[in-house]
């Protein structure tokens, strides 16, 4: 079955504009969570989505918000871009068992370069 | 949040030599998952592990569930150069987050 699909791959913006990502999960995956991945920081978590819910959050500034579908498919915004925002940023879905274990499969990420 | 202490940060190593890495954390886990990132991808799940003292294997690694619970390390025996890439270590705590390293960058010499 199709794995985890994230668009944009890559993009550029500037600093102060926003940013939409999007990711589908696994079909029948209804628990999203994106990550952001920096050299010096490594995966930290945003937040986690199930059944159109935010269930938990990371410690980012309120310009990081996200969404969920009915369809689980997720998005995630950034606002007001700031040059520390330049990352990848990763979407992993789980099954319900899934869950319960930590077990994620991961997309390839969207590239955000802020100049 | 929390971050697990893994290390080593990188490792330089010839094809065929045994490779260690392991994570600690001042928390109790119930789960500690192993993690491979291939460059432009995103991270493979290599082995899980639910229980204290748990050693399991997958081919040439073995990773083991520290009897703490607080501490998980990941082996890999006769290493391939396809075996670059960076390796993470998650921990499931027991509220249920997962927390994760910050990762072993190894590069494999033929």
């Amino acid at each position: 079955k199709a794995g985890v699909t994230q668009t944009p791959r890559y993009l550029i913006k500037t600093r102060g504009q926003q940013v939409t990502l999007s990711c589908s999960p696994i079909s029948g995956h209804r628990s999203v969570s994106w990550y952001q991945q920096t050299p010096g920081q490594g995966l930290q978590f945003l937040f986690e989505y199930f059944s159109e819910t935010q269930r938990n959050k990371g410690n980012f500034p309120g310009r990081f918000s996200g969404r969920q579908f009915s369809n689980s498919r997720s998005e995630m915004n950034v606002s007001t871009l700031e040059l520390g925002d330049s990352a990848l940023y990763l979407c992993a879905s789980t099954s319900v068992a899934g869950a319960n274990t930590g077990e994620l499969f991961f997309g390839e990420g969207s590239r955000l370069t802020v100049l | 949040g929390q971050q697990l202490n893994q290390s080593p940060q990188s490792m330089f190593i010839q094809e065929g030599e045994d490779v260690s890495m392991n994570c600690t954390s001042s928390s109790i886990f119930n789960t500690w998952l192993w993690y491979k990132q291939d460059p432009g991808e995103g991270p493979v799940l290599l082995i899980a592990l639910y229980k204290a003292g748990e050693l399991t294997s997958n081919g040439r690694l073995t990773a083991q569930f520290g009897i703490t619970r607080k501490d998980s390390f990941l082996n890999i025996s006769a290493s391939i150069p396809s075996d670059v890439g960076i390796y993470f270590c998650a921990g499931r705590s027991t509220l249920g987050r997962l927390y994760f390293g910050r990762g072993t960058q190894l590069t494999v010499w033929p």
